[in-house]
């Protein structure tokens, strides 16, 4: 069976600061990994998609996730984060149909 | 802006009525799905339609029935429902290949009576 784990359930952060959201994985079969964000009263956006290739995948905002097959991790990063980042943010497994989601986990940036 | 449109945005409904959510994209996606987000927890999958065949049903009560009349557009007719029902309901679709991103809408926040 496929699961996934958010390691940490809140992440304050100062702006500008760097900020790592960690998510681990269970699959027997071949994994697709995803990072959505989802803001206040609002649907989830694809942040970063992992489905084969380069273990380095990046987004047009500035976060990057790296999947390590060896230490079944996903995690997302951003050098420097904004205010605008505050969100709640999810990674996820996809299995034959339908997504497996982590608990989340939400980051809060501060000025 | 999503590509995947629900209405309503908002529905307050008793414990007697019967009301339907709507989806509709426009991506040429031939997978659609319903998910069950409640407050502060990850959305959890209700159910399928690939090709608008169900796929997939969660083992979701009878109270929740969904309908795929096209390609385009994604129902679910809802009767009898109880206040744990209370969630915000999330539709999504994507290419019918296993692996593929799914779209979200901005979903429909239901309180339940």
């Amino acid at each position: 069976a496929q699961s996934v784990t958010q390691l940490d359930s809140q992440v304050p952060v100062f702006e500008e600061a760097p900020v790592e959201l960690r998510c681990n994985y269970s699959s027997s079969v071949s994994v697709y990994l995803f990072w959505y964000v989802q803001y206040p009263n609002q649907g989830l956006q694809l942040l970063l998609k992992y489905l084969s290739g380069s273990t380095l995948v990046k987004s047009i905002n500035g976060f990057e996730a790296e999947f390590n097959k060896s230490q079944t991790s996903f995690h997302l990063r951003k050098p420097s984060v904004h205010i605008s980042d505050t969100a709640e943010y999810f990674c996820a497994v996809t299995r034959r149909w339908g997504l497996i989601f982590g608990q989340g986990t939400e980051l809060s940036v501060k000025p | 802006d999503t590509e995947v449109t629900q209405t309503p945005k908002h529905l307050v409904m008793g414990m007697t009525n019967k009301k339907s959510l709507k989806c509709e994209q426009h991506m040429g996606h031939r997978a659609m799905y319903w998910y069950k987000q409640k407050a502060k927890k990850p959305p959890e999958l209700m159910f399928v339609y690939s090709y608008e065949k169900l796929s997939i049903n969660e083992s979701v009560p009878s109270r929740f029935s969904p309908e795929c009349p096209n390609s385009s557009l994604l129902n679910l007719h809802l009767h009898a429902l109880q206040p744990e029902d209370s969630a915000l309901y999330l539709c999504a679709s994507s290419q019918a290949r296993e692996g593929q991103p799914q779209h979200f809408g901005d979903g429909t926040r239901l309180s339940i009576l």
